[in-house]
């Protein structure tokens, strides 16, 4: 089992949907977690960090995160254009807070 | 506030050839932390430091690979000999504390071996 996986894309919306993507760790004991955008050619770029239980919204973007679960997910609401690139989960180890696990992606597609 | 700056961009070398990366990060950021990307094996963590110290190397590749960290706003990451597998984008980041903090990421250096 990969220590973070994110669902496989790629995946693709009409604009003006929601665009639902997932994440799943294997560190039970991890305490942050964090969703960056990487555009194509560019370098990752934060866009949520999540801590607790529950949700978190900021403008169109909602993380939301259970850790019984062992399971986080990013959702953005009125998908645009723009927000087509690359969605990267990164979980930080509980035993060894600077080695933070990336999953493998997934590429997002908004469709005018 | 000035972010990440790593330089060179982009790097063709040829194989056996010595190549160094270079890095600043952002200023009050206490971690740095060096990662690679490539198609295949996605963003790999190689190696980070603490206050200076490197604290986890447990990702170079191979003894090839070396970084430093000299002061507080200075890092390098250095191959030696280079070969062409190890043709990739070098990522930079830092953060203000580990594992809380979220990593800022610097543009890149994209490395070819020839």
């Amino acid at each position: 089992q990969k220590e973070v996986e994110q669902n496989s894309g790629p995946l693709s919306v009409p604009e003006g949907a929601i665009a639902s993507l997932n994440c799943t760790y294997s560190d039970r004991g991890s305490q942050s977690f964090f969703w960056y955008r990487q555009y194509s050619g560019k370098s990752p770029e934060l866009i949520m960090s999540i801590y607790s239980n529950g949700d978190i919204e900021d403008g169109r973007f909602t993380a939301q995160l259970n850790k019984a679960s062992q399971y986080v997910s990013l959702l953005i609401r009125d998908s645009q254009p723009s927000d087509s690139a690359t969605y990267l989960c990164a979980v930080p180890a509980n035993t060894n807070a600077g080695k933070s696990t990336f999953g493998d992606g997934t590429t997002l597609t908004v469709k005018p | 506030d000035a972010g990440v700056i790593q330089s060179p961009r982009h790097e063709v070398t040829e194989m056996g050839q010595e190549v160094t990366l270079r890095c600043k990060p952002i200023s009050g950021h206490n971690s740095l932390f060096w990662y690679r990307q490539t198609m295949m094996r996605g963003l790999e963590l190689l190696i980070y430091f603490n206050n200076n110290v490197p604290i986890d190397d447990s990702g170079m590749p191979e003894d090839r690979f070396s970084a430093k960290m000299p002061n507080a706003s200075f890092s390098t990451l250095k191959i030696q000999p280079s070969e062409p597998r190890d043709s990739a984008v070098y990522f930079c980041a830092s953060s203000r504390s580990l594992g809380y903090s979220p990593l800022h990421f610097g543009n890149g250096t994209r490395l070819t071996v020839t």
